[in-house]
């Protein structure tokens, strides 16, 4: 069953550095988001990725944060200048169609920003 | 940001038995909830989806309710078997904001052999 991957499962960076996290989506989806949750809070969402374009971010998508699909398969999310309180799991999802369509979760990964 | 609530952070319930899990919502203009199941170290899995013109839709051991004058819906998984032990998570999303969705906070469920 296609599934959604993610690299690394966990980052340990000092605060200030910069930081890749990197999904590859299924591959006949067409639509990208990335989620984090923070210890013991709630999955926020981050930013939804269509046609090579951001087409909804949150106010937590700073300039700090970025996405990219470099080619046909990855899907990344780019942090400048990491804080402490990035220190969160990431999770990055994919779904065909977009509007009421499932979307389907990797398995995060951990950042931890000392 | 309390537009989608899961006030039950736990749940037990004996193998077997029913499990209903409750989420209200505050945001009329959601037009889709899904319910997703979480293991630790893993990403939230989906479980079953309902559009917001519908009532119920059924997967299955699982089924979700939705009562759109109240603002509420439910999970309910019969019969619930230890393997169904997880954090469950509702989540809410509309058309019309880049398919964002936002989540609950999630109910541990505990099932007992």
């Amino acid at each position: 069953e296609p599934e959604v991957t993610q690299t690394p499962s966990h980052q340990v960076t000092q605060m200030g550095q910069e930081v890749i996290l990197r999904c590859v989506p299924i591959s006949n989806h067409l639509y990208f988001y990335w989620y984090r949750q923070i210890l013991g809070q709630k999955v926020e969402f981050l930013v939804s990725f269509y046609n090579n374009e951001i087409s909804e971010k949150s106010e937590i998508f700073d300039d700090q944060f970025s996405v990219e699909r470099p080619d046909g398969s990855n899907f990344t999310l780019k942090i400048r200048s990491t804080k402490l309180e990035d220190s969160a799991m990431y999770f990055c999802a994919s779904t065909t169609r977009g509007a009421e369509d499932t979307q389907y979760f990797g398995p995060g990964t951990r950042l931890t920003v000392l | 940001d309390q537009q989608v609530k899961q006030n039950s952070p736990s749940l037990s319930v004996q193998e077997g038995r029913i499990s209903i899990l409750n989420c209200d919502y505050t945001n009329s203009m959601f037009d889709y909830f899904l319910w997703y199941k979480k293991y630790p170290a893993e990403g939230p899995t989906f479980l079953i989806s309902i559009s917001s013109i519908k009532d119920k839709n059924e997967d299955g051991r699982f089924t979700v309710f939705l009562n759109k004058s109240a603002k509420h819906l439910s999970l309910h998984i019969v019969p619930s078997q230890p393997g169904d032990s997880a954090v469950y998570f509702c989540a809410a999303g509309h058309n019309n904001a880049g398919n964002m969705l936002t989540f609950g906070g999630g109910t541990r469920l505990m099932v007992k052999p």
